[in-house]
């Protein structure tokens, strides 16, 4: 069963606007953690962002951050002011049962065009 | 620190050869993963090892698919025979186990069956 729902396969935004990336999760396990990652076209995969299950506040790297809705079971990625350089395909992942040895599983992805 | 190495970073072969695809995880990482890449089905994962033993291989497509990780700091995966299904790019990745669990990718092996 599909675990990761990312609902929006392209999204444009303008330079310097703010953009919101969804994910949805589904998992019966209280500790789990969530994580995005940025692939540009040159085709490696990088890490943005972690979210675990306990944790009070929403993550933040710069103009990364993650609206975390744990009732909702949603962990969206909210990117500030848009460059041109985050135009790239954006995963969402999940690990279950942090403390075991479980594997991330990925959502199908979003792909971001920043408009100049 | 010199990150997740996989090579080759291109690989083109014609259909029936032998095919291995290697990995050095970031040292210090005790899991590994092997995922493949294609537009129809995503980012999938084939196998991961923690503590260079297989934990899941459920994900590998079929017996034509092996991956061994013989110590902590190499891993293959060998297609034999290769299809042209089995063009993809192929990531490895590897993280150590404690509480922040990021994953670390490498930056793939594209690969091409004719």
């Amino acid at each position: 069963a599909q675990k990761i729902t990312q609902t929006q396969p392209g999204m444009f935004v303008q330079e310097k606007e703010a953009v919101t990336l969804d994910c949805t999760y589904d998992t019966s396990d209280p500790s789990y953690g969530l994580f995005w990652y940025k692939q540009p076209s040159s085709g490696e995969m990088i890490f943005l962002i972690y979210q675990g299950s306990y944790d009070q506040q929403n993550a933040t790297e710069g103009r990364y951050s993650l609206n975390f809705q744990k009732a909702r079971k949603s962990a969206n990625l909210v990117i500030s002011a848009s460059q041109l350089g985050d135009s790239a395909m954006y995963f969402c992942a999940m690990r279950e049962g942090m403390y075991n040895n479980n594997d991330m599983r990925f959502g199908a992805g979003t792909r971001l065009t920043v408009k100049p | 620190d010199a990150g997740v190495i996989q090579s080759p970073r291109h690989e083109v072969t014609e259909m029936g050869q032998e095919v291995t695809l290697r990995c050095k995880p970031i040292s210090g990482h005790n899991s590994l993963f092997w995922y493949r890449q294609t537009m129809m089905r995503g980012l999938e994962l084939l196998i991961y090892f923690n503590n260079n033993v297989p934990i899941d291989d459920s994900g590998m497509p079929e017996d034509r698919f092996s991956a061994k990780m013989p110590n902590a700091s190499f891993s293959t995966l060998k297609i034999q025979p290769s299809e042209p299904r089995d063009s993809a790019v192929y990531f490895c990745a590897s993280r150590f186990e404690d509480y922040y669990n990021e994953q670390f990718f490498g930056p793939g092996t594209r690969l091409t069956v004719l």
